[in-house]
């Protein structure tokens, strides 16, 4: 049963346009939430993170948002470069863990120039 | 510039043989993860450590795989034997206290 759920494998945005990355999550019990990014044979890079108590957080041209009571959340990345072209896994630290992150399966965003 | 660093970065095996990975953590961090990806199941934690302590590794399976941290700058997963079923990338990650973990490179497995 997945706890982190990235519904789209896949999303192409045109250069310069916005581009909206969702997840939604299953356990009221996570308290942290990060995106990382991975190009195609190297590890996650570490992009944004939020904390539970807020609603957003903003990094450049990168802001995520989180609604609790929807338990979802989207990374936004406004302009959108070809440089950004990865695979975006959303994550999320269950309070009570420890510090073990639960990954989403991940999204693969293509920026075209 | 601080890194998580895996060995091997690539390996390529027969079944039944023994694979072992290691890592080396950043320095400073006390916490130890170990995740694989596959395309079917994305990133899947495997197992994790804390001051060299196992905390969880029930995502791991028992008969063949064991991690182990034989001290602060080393931490090892093993699979014996190895299947190809196993073959995947084999992430180490490390974090400190706080939230963010960081990933090394990678190891990529494959068994033949």
């Amino acid at each position: 049963d997945q706890q982190v759920k990235q519904n789209s494998p896949s999303l192409s945005v045109q250069e310069g346009r916005i581009s909206i990355l969702n997840c939604d999550y299953t356990n009221s019990m996570f308290d942290y939430f990060l995106w990382y990014k991975k190009y195609p044979a190297e590890g996650p890079t570490f992009l944004i993170s939020i904390s539970s108590i807020k609603d957003k957080n903003e990094d450049g041209r990168f802001t995520v948002f989180l609604n609790k009571s929807a338990k979802h959340l989207s990374l936004h990345i406004v302009p959108s470069q070809p440089g950004d072209s990865a695979v975006y896994f959303c994550a999320a630290r269950n309070g009570g863990s420890q510090g073990n992150l639960i990954f989403g399966k991940g999204t693969k965003l293509s920026v075209k120039p | 510039d601080a890194r998580v660093t895996q060995t091997p970065r690539h390996k390529v095996t027969e079944m039944g043989q023994e694979v072992t990975m290691r890592c080396q953590p950043i320095l400073g961090h006390n916490t130890v993860f170990w995740y694989r990806q596959t395309m079917m199941q994305g990133l899947e934690l495997l197992a994790y450590f804390r001051n060299r302590a196992p905390l969880d590794d029930s995502g791991m399976p028992k008969d063949r795989f064991s991690a182990e941290m034989p001290d602060a700058t080393l931490a090892t997963l093993k699979i014996q034997p190895s299947e190809p079923r196993d073959s995947a990338v084999y992430f180490c990650a490390s974090g400190a206290e706080g939230n963010t973990i960081y990933f090394g490179e990678g190891s990529w497995l494959t068994v033949v």
